[in-house]
């Protein structure tokens, strides 16, 4: 049972450059997250999915897109990376019906 | 709108001595409030969680977390430090009244435990 996981774990690009984000979990849980991570700025939400087949917008969707390819899996996409995207981004896993989220490890990225 | 605040960037502390971290909110219905660590190089991980009842929680590694509703506080507390508890905390909430489940987490207070 490895809870959520995320590839990759680094991840360097150039200004332009398009890449994918990966997030599994295996906790059969209907709910997933996107954040990003930035110094003093706390956790800001992505993009999220209640449920298999939705995703909806959060606080920082622009320049963004995500694909809730089944309940397990949850991705995010760049079309075309700036450096402003330089993060660490965390995926994040929620039970229908609690609040409780779990998080992966994170992947750290950086635009050149 | 909900929203919280972590009012200190930086708690310092001697091991051994009791800890205090500091979490205020602002919601328009009543509030979930929880508390993560993150350990250096980690994902955040679940601490405590208040939603209802008793304003002291209890939490993992022993760490509890005190409700107070007149204040609008949450403050995450533990009698006794350890060096291993030297991390970032997030304070996050979550507003019954705004029909989402979204949370919102505070800019963080990165705790360090001075031997």
């Amino acid at each position: 049972n490895a809870g959520v996981t995320q590839t990759p774990k680094f991840q360097v690009l150039k200004t332009g450059q398009s890449m994918t984000l990966q997030c599994a979990q295996d906790m059969n849980h209907n709910s997933m997250y996107w954040y990003r991570q930035d110094p003093g700025m706390g956790l800001r939400l992505i993009y999220y999915s209640a449920s298999e087949g939705t995703t909806d917008k959060g606080e920082v969707p622009n320049g963004y897109n995500v694909s809730r390819l089944n309940k397990r899996e949850f991705s995010l996409r760049l079309e075309s990376a700036a450096p402003s995207q330089t993060s660490v981004y965390f995926c994040a896993a929620k039970r229908g019906g609690s609040d409780t989220q779990y998080f992966g490890p994170g992947t750290r990225l950086t635009v050149l | 709108a909900q929203s919280v605040a972590q009012p200190e960037d930086q708690v310092n502390v001697a091991e051994g001595n009791p800890l205090t971290v500091k979490c205020t909110y602002s919601v328009s219905g009543n509030p979930y409030l929880f508390w993560y660590v993150q350990y250096p190089n980690r994902g955040l991980q679940f601490l405590l969680k208040y939603i209802t009842g008793d304003n002291l929680v209890k939490g993992s590694y022993g760490f509890e977390a005190e409700f107070n509703k007149s204040q609008t506080s949450f403050h995450l507390k533990k009698p006794s430090a350890l060096v291993s508890d030297s991390a970032l905390y997030f304070c996050a909430v979550r507003d019954d009244g705004a029909g989402s489940y979204q949370l919102t987490f505070g800019k963080g207070t990165k705790l360090s435990v001075i031997p």
